[in-house]
This record gives C-alpha cells, structure tokens and sequence, in this order.
C-alpha cells in the first residue's frame, strides 16, 4: 500500500466546513482512497473512499486531483461528534491487501 | 454497513494467564479479518492477517506462539494472549472484508488490561 501523509492535528470550529488534507504521491493505478475516522477508544469507522472521481455520501465529500496524488475529506457542517482521529488510507479493495494506518490528522472541533 | 462485533469489549486478567478475544462478522461472510494493537496515543499497527481455514499470517516482530489466532469459521476469528504481562495491555481492534466489497469493516475493540 502506498505512503500518506496528513497533518498530525487540526481545529475547526462546530457548524463550519472541516477540510482535511491528504498527500499519496506515490499511489498507483489500481489503488483507492480510503477515509476512516476513530472516535475516543472506538474502532475505526469507515467513512468513504474513491479512485479519482469526487465522491459524496451522507457523511462526507472526497475531492481528489486530478493527478490522484493528493486527496481532501469535507465534513460540511462538522459538530463535536466529528471529533477524531480522521485516517487517510490508500489499498486495492476487494482485495485481502492489508489496511496500513499512519497516524492520521487528530480533529478537533470546538464551540 | 456491514457489523463487525468483538468480545470482551473489556478484559482484566492477572500476568500469566490466557486471554481470548473474539470477532464476529454479523451480517457477513469473511474469508479474511485483520487483527490490530493500538497504544495510548498511537495509531493501530497491524499484527497479523486472518485467513478461514488456514494459518495466520503474522506481521514482523509479532510472537505467533503469544499471540494465537484461530478463524475456524466464516465469521469468526479468535485471538487468544497467552501468558498475557502487563506490557500486553492494549487496545485490540478487528476487522473484517465483506466478500464482493473493498470497505474493511471494524470491530468495537477490546481493551485488554493486565495487571
């Protein structure tokens, strides 16, 4: 699985837009990004993924580059439930390729 | 989406003695489950990939003698601590492919404190 990088922590303020970047520069072809999110002694919760089209669902939009080598997960209106940990993961799905976790962009949103 | 359950959710043993941790694939049927540590503070490190019907395959510097994984049916896999020690308190985290699918579905964690 390719390399990411994220930045270690961000604020953002309850009711605003929560633009998280992520950098895979050396991702491949076949491989998808995927976002999940841990919440305070929870297991990870997927939250969305795609190959270099931008995605939306009821959680989040992905934006992804042209390029592919770099990726950001909009959370619309975040509220202090969104606060996490917010991974940003490339892999093969459909695949038992391994799920390797760096260690992600520490969200924290505030009143 | 697909529910992924583990068991104990909490754990205290004292040193020496065994733990097992149980993942079940709910709605599911899953060839593979993938079972994590996580520290305080620290991301989940990957320790070994869980195959139906065959051995494990472990990551490095992961005892496979201490750390038994058993997935004897399509929707469950087990990992048991043997002889846990204090340094073996951890966050345990499973998780599991739905075949057809590529999202990686995660259990609940089982915190694991050994005193």
């Amino acid at each position: 699985d390719a390399k990411t990088t994220q930045p270690t922590s961000m604020d953002c303020a309850e009711g605003r837009a929560a633009n998280l970047p992520c950098n895979h520069s050396t991702i491949s072809g076949n491989e998808y990004v995927y976002w999940y999110r841990q919440i305070h002694s929870q297991g990870p919760q997927y939250i969305i993924h795609g190959l270099k089209n931008n995605e939306t669902n009821e959680m989040a939009s992905l934006i992804i580059t042209e390029d592919r080598k770099s990726s950001t997960l909009i959370l619309p209106h975040a509220t202090l439930r969104d606060t996490a940990v917010y991974y940003c993961i490339v892999r093969v799905p459909g695949t038992a390729s391994k799920l390797t976790f760096g260690t992600g962009t520490r969200l924290q949103v505030t009143l | 989406g697909a529910v992924v359950s583990q068991h104990p959710s909490r754990v205290i043993c004292k040193s020496g003695t065994s733990v097992k941790i149980e993942c079940r694939s709910l709605d599911f049927q899953a060839t593979t489950m993938f079972w994590y540590r996580q520290f305080p503070k620290q991301s989940l490190m990957l320790m070994a990939t869980s195959n139906e019907g065959s051995k494990a395959t472990y990551e490095q510097g992961v005892e496979k003698d201490k750390f038994l994984i058993n997935h004897a049916s399509l929707t469950l896999s087990t990992l048991t601590v043997t002889s846990a020690h204090p340094e073996d308190s951890s966050f345990y985290i499973c998780s599991a492919r739905a075949e057809g699918h590529g999202e990686l579905f995660f259990g609940e964690g089982s915190r694991l404190t050994v005193l």
